[in-house]
């Protein structure tokens, strides 16, 4: 049973656009939320991450929106380049585990 | 943060043999972990490799076939024994840091066909 639901699968948008990519889990014990980001060819980077004690969290261009009563996180990438054009996965950890559980990915393509 | 490198960072094998991995960190961590990642999909988690104890590793993967070293704080490998085809994918070598969120780090990956 997949316990963090990433959406969509892939994402087309063009350059100057908003990028979302959703997740929502299933155990409410999860206390800490990465997103990574992972160019072909190299290994997922830590982009940028939230607590629930927040319910959003700006860095740069990328923000996380987090609603713990809908169990749901998102990332938005505000004025999108084709430099971010990468799979980008989101996670989930807590509940007594310092395992994270990833999503499936988002594959984004930002047209120049 | 860490600084991961992984070797090599890829090879082509024939079915039947053994690939050892290398991974390297440039700081001291307690937990390394490793994964594999097929074209197009999503991160597993092979095992966790922690110094000074067996490797802990995950449903659907065996000490046999992934043997793991973990001989000291900064270093691990991962072989992948008697190959076949489908063990053709990324594998990724993982840390945890200690402190602050403790955020999970990945190298490079080594991408590993095997005809």
């Amino acid at each position: 049973q997949q316990q963090v639901k990433q959406s969509p699968q892939s994402l087309i948008v063009q350059k100057g656009g908003i990028s979302i990519i959703n997740c929502a889990y299933e155990n409410t014990a999860f206390d800490y939320f990465p997103w990574y980001q992972q160019f072909p060819g190299k290994g997922p980077a830590l982009l940028i991450a939230i607590r629930p004690d927040v319910s959003e969290k700006k860095e740069g261009r990328f923000t996380i929106s987090f609603n713990k009563s809908a169990k749901q996180f998102s990332l938005h990438i505000m004025d999108s380049q084709p430099g971010d054009s990468a799979t980008y996965f989101c996670a989930a950890r807590g509940g007594g585990s310092y395992i994270p559980t990833f999503g499936r990915g988002t594959s984004l393509i930002v047209h120049p | 943060s860490a600084v991961i490198s992984q070797k090599p960072s890829r090879d082509i094998c024939q079915r039947g043999t053994s690939l050892t991995i290398q991974c390297q960190v440039d700081s001291q961590v307690t937990m390394m972990f490793w994964y594999r990642q097929q074209p197009g999909q999503s991160l597993t988690l092979i095992a966790t490799a922690n110094q000074g104890s067996e490797a802990t590793y995950e449903s659907g993967f065996v000490i046999d076939k992934f043997p793991i070293s973990r001989p000291n704080l900064t270093f691990s490998t991962l072989t992948v024994s008697n190959m076949s085809p489908e063990d053709s994918s990324i594998y990724l070598c993982s840390v945890r840091t200690s402190g602050g969120y403790n955020e999970q780090f990945f190298g490079p990956g080594t991408r590993l066909t095997v005809l």
